[in-house]
């Protein structure tokens, strides 16, 4: 079992459409939990950065930790042609000598049709 | 502006030919990572550098080797790419390698390999 699970998609959704990103993980040490946007041959870019269940909101994004269940999601409100791209979700534990260790998801491809 | 800067974007070398692949950060951040990306895959971490300290992960082929000669810069050997090593390589770097530091990538490397 992977520690972090991810669907693939891809996901299409009409421009304006309310899109929900998850990500499943198996191991409880995870302690921080980020959203990263990474476009067509490019590097990821964060987006959110949480640490304790609940939501966090940004503009159009919010970030929603739920730690009991292992669950995390990011939603897009009013989805943009623009936001078309593969969102990854990545998660840090302490590993060995203290250094932090982030594990991703594969990526959910999102599209936004126009 | 501050950034992780990759070169080259573009990568093309020949099976078992070396090749280097270049980092450079303004961030002045002490730690620096390399990750392997492959198409539809979740980031990989090969190993990273705390200051002059070098952290292999311990899946990472004898193939792949990084050297640190300075703050800023950081580079990537691979002593004799095989078609498996064809992906996209990811540098970043967090200023600190607590969990709560952030990780900041580059715009990453596409090796070809033919």
């Amino acid at each position: 079992q992977k520690e972090v699970e991810q669907d693939p998609g891809p996901l299409s959704v009409p421009e304006g459409a309310i899109v929900s990103l998850n990500c499943t993980y198996s191991n409880s040490a995870f302690q921080y939990f980020m959203w990263y946007r990474q476009y067509s041959r490019k590097g990821p870019e964060l987006l959110m950065y949480t640490y304790s269940s609940g939501n966090k909101e940004d503009g159009r994004f919010t970030a929603q930790v739920d730690k009991s269940s292992k669950y995390i999601s990011l939603f897009i409100r009013d989805s943009q042609p623009s936001d078309s791209a593969t969102y990854l979700c990545a998660m840090k534990r302490s590993g060995s000598g203290g250094y932090q260790k982030v594990t991703f998801g594969t990526g959910t491809k999102l599209q936004v049709i126009p | 502006d501050a950034m992780v800067i990759q070169n080259p974007r573009y990568q093309v070398t020949q099976f078992g030919k070396p090749v280097t692949l270049s980092c450079s950060q303004t961030l002045n951040h002490n730690v620096m990572y390399w990750y392997q990306q492959k198409s539809s895959q979740a980031p990989k971490l090969l190993f990273h550098y705390y200051d002059k300290d070098f952290n292999n992960e311990a899946d990472t082929p004898d193939n792949f080797q990084s050297r640190r000669p300075n703050t800023s810069f950081c580079f990537l050997d691979i002593r004799s790419p095989g078609l498996g090593d064809a992906a996209m390589y990811l540098c970043a770097t967090s200023r600190e390698a607590r969990s709560t530091d952030t990780q900041y990538f580059g715009p990453g490397t596409r090796l070809t390999v033919l």
